[in-house]
């Protein structure tokens, strides 16, 4: 059975660093393309970015509203994924998932929450 | 950037009822049309694959339609686990978008 597992939220200040990570089991998680969504308190889901598996060029793109702050990264060794999160804003504060899928999304983690708050 | 606008908001049924959400996007984008459940304090699940094709272990009562900027997720007869919101995604161009959702609420 596929498992997506978040951790690494927490409180943090506008500015600064936090880094989400994303364990996966159940599939074969070289060959998954992996992305990130969040959703704001009552609010709506927002796609983050998605790295493509390394036999697909391993590459990430970005929504705008992260790109240059967020970057995705992979460790296939331990089937983890990572989201690097810089210059936070408030904004940015939610609920923060991991989900397998290139195209429609299949499997996702049960979410892990990040506040940016002074 | 695809903007996906679904439509109603909200929507309150009573249990056995038809169910329709729609959604439109901005531009065309074949059948790259995905549609989600998320139930309170749940993460989202997939239920609609490429406009039309149940995922895996969905109930029948979901189905989808449509192609191009159209599209429609019905529920028929709705049951009291289906309150939730729910809610359309495109893949068909980057940034990925979805809709604003969909609440279903039983009464």
């Amino acid at each position: 059975e596929e498992q997506l597992v978040e951790s690494g939220g927490g409180l943090v200040r506008p500015g600064g660093s936090l880094t989400l990570s994303c364990a996966g089991s159940g599939f074969t998680f070289s060959n998954a393309w992996m992305n990130w969504v969040r959703q704001a308190p009552g609010k709506g889901l927002e796609w983050v970015g998605r790295i493509k598996s390394y036999v697909d060029g391993g590459t990430t793109d970005y929504a705008a509203p992260v790109k240059g702050r967020f970057t995705i990264s992979r460790d296939d060794s331990k089937n983890t994924v990572y989201l690097q999160m810089s210059s936070l804003k408030i904004e940015d504060t939610g609920v923060y998932f991991c989900s397998t899928g290139g195209y429609y999304l299949d499997y996702w983690g049960q979410g892990t929450l990040v506040t940016v708050s002074s | 950037e695809i903007v996906l606008t679904q439509s109603p908001d909200f929507q309150s049924v009573i249990p056995k009822e038809k169910v329709t959400i729609t959604c439109r996007a901005s531009q065309s984008i074949g059948s790259s049309l995905h549609w989600y459940q998320q139930r309170p304090d749940q993460s989202p699940k997939l239920l609609i694959k490429d406009a039309s094709q149940p995922f895996s272990g969905v109930p029948s009562r979901f189905s989808g339609s449509g192609s191009g900027t159209d599209f429609t997720l019905t529920i028929n007869s709705l049951e009291a686990e289906d309150a939730a919101t729910y809610y359309c995604h495109q893949s068909s161009y980057l940034p990925r978008t979805f809709g604003q959702g969909t609440k279903v609420e039983i009464k």
